[in-house]
C-alpha cells in the first residue's frame, strides 16, 4: 500500500499569512504515460464532510479560491494557502489515487495564530 | 446540484449486519463511480469501497474485504454498502462520495455521512 505522510500535524498561522502543508508518498505516484501525479487535497471543516480542493496535484477544483494551490511531483507534494482566511480553519488531507487501496494522509490541522 | 444522502446507520452489536444506502441526484448516476469513505471518531479518512459506473467493477479495502459488499441500482439512483460481521473498529461515520471526471477515486462530492456504531 502507498503510505502518505503529512507534515506538520498541525500549524497555527496568522490571518493573511501563508500556510504550507507537505505530503510525502512512500512511492512515486507519477504516471509517465499521461504525465500526471495522482494526488488530491481535501479540506474538512468541523462537523462537515470533506471538500475537494485540488486534483492531479495542482488542478484547482471549480469554485475553489485561488489562494489554494498545489505543487510537487513524484513523491513530494505541497498545499499552499497564500493568505490565510478565518474560513480556512480546517483539517487538510492529501490522498493518492495512483493505485488501490486509495489512501489518505493522516491530516493537518490549520488554526489561526 | 449534486446531492448525496446517506441513510441506514445506527447501533449494531458485534457480529451483526447493516446496509447503508446513498441516494444520489443532480448528475447522470450511471456515468460515475461511487465510493464509500469512513471516518472513525476523532480520526482521519479511510477509503472503504468503490463501484464503477456500470457496476461491473468493485474494489475494497483489505480491512473490509470479504465482509462488505457494494452495489448500485440505477433505477433508484442509489448505491448500497452491505456490511456483515461487523466489528468495533468499523465504528465510524460513513460517507458516500461521487467519483469525478478525472478519476473514479477523485471524490468530488460527498454526502453528510451516516454514523455506524458497533457496540454490545
Amino acid at each position: 500500500d502507498i503510505v502518505l505522510t503529512q507534515s506538520p500535524a498541525s500549524l497555527a498561522v496568522s490571518l493573511g499569512e501563508r500556510a504550507t502543508i507537505n505530503c510525502k508518498s512512500s512511492q512515486s505516484i507519477f504516471y509517465s504515460s499521461n504525465n500526471k501525479d495522482y494526488l488530491t487535497w481535501y479540506q474538512q471543516k468541523p462537523g462537515q464532510p470533506p471538500k475537494l480542493l485540488i486534483y492531479w496535484a495542482s488542478t484547482r477544483e471549480s469554485g475553489v479560491p485561488d489562494r489554494f494551490s498545489g505543487s510537487g511531483s513524484g513523491t513530494d507534494f505541497t498545499l499552499t494557502i497564500s493568505s490565510l482566511q478565518a474560513e480556512d480553519v480546517a483539517v487538510y488531507y492529501c490522498q493518492q489515487y495512483y493505485s488501490t487501496p486509495w489512501t489518505f494522509g493522516q491530516g493537518t490541522k490549520v488554526e489561526i495564530k | 446540484e449534486v446531492q448525496l444522502v446517506e441513510s441506514g446507520g445506527g447501533l449494531v452489536q458485534p457480529g451483526g449486519s447493516l446496509r447503508l444506502s446513498c441516494a444520489a441526484s443532480g448528475f447522470t448516476f450511471n456515468t460515475y463511480a461511487m465510493n464509500w469513505v469512513r471516518q472513525a471518531p476523532g480520526k482521519g479518512l479511510e477509503w472503504v469501497s468503490t463501484i464503477s459506473g456500470s457496476g461491473d467493477n468493485t474494489h475494497f479495502a483489505d480491512s473490509v474485504q470479504g465482509r462488505f459488499t457494494i452495489s448500485r441500482d440505477s433505477s433508484k439512483n442509489t448505491v448500497y454498502l452491505q456490511m456483515n460481521s461487523l466489528r468495533a473498529d468499523d465504528t465510524a461515520v460513513y460517507y458516500c462520495a461521487k467519483g469525478g471526471d478525472a478519476s473514479m477515486a477523485v471524490f468530488d462530492f460527498w454526502g453528510q455521512g451516516t454514523l455506524v456504531t458497533i457496540s454490545s
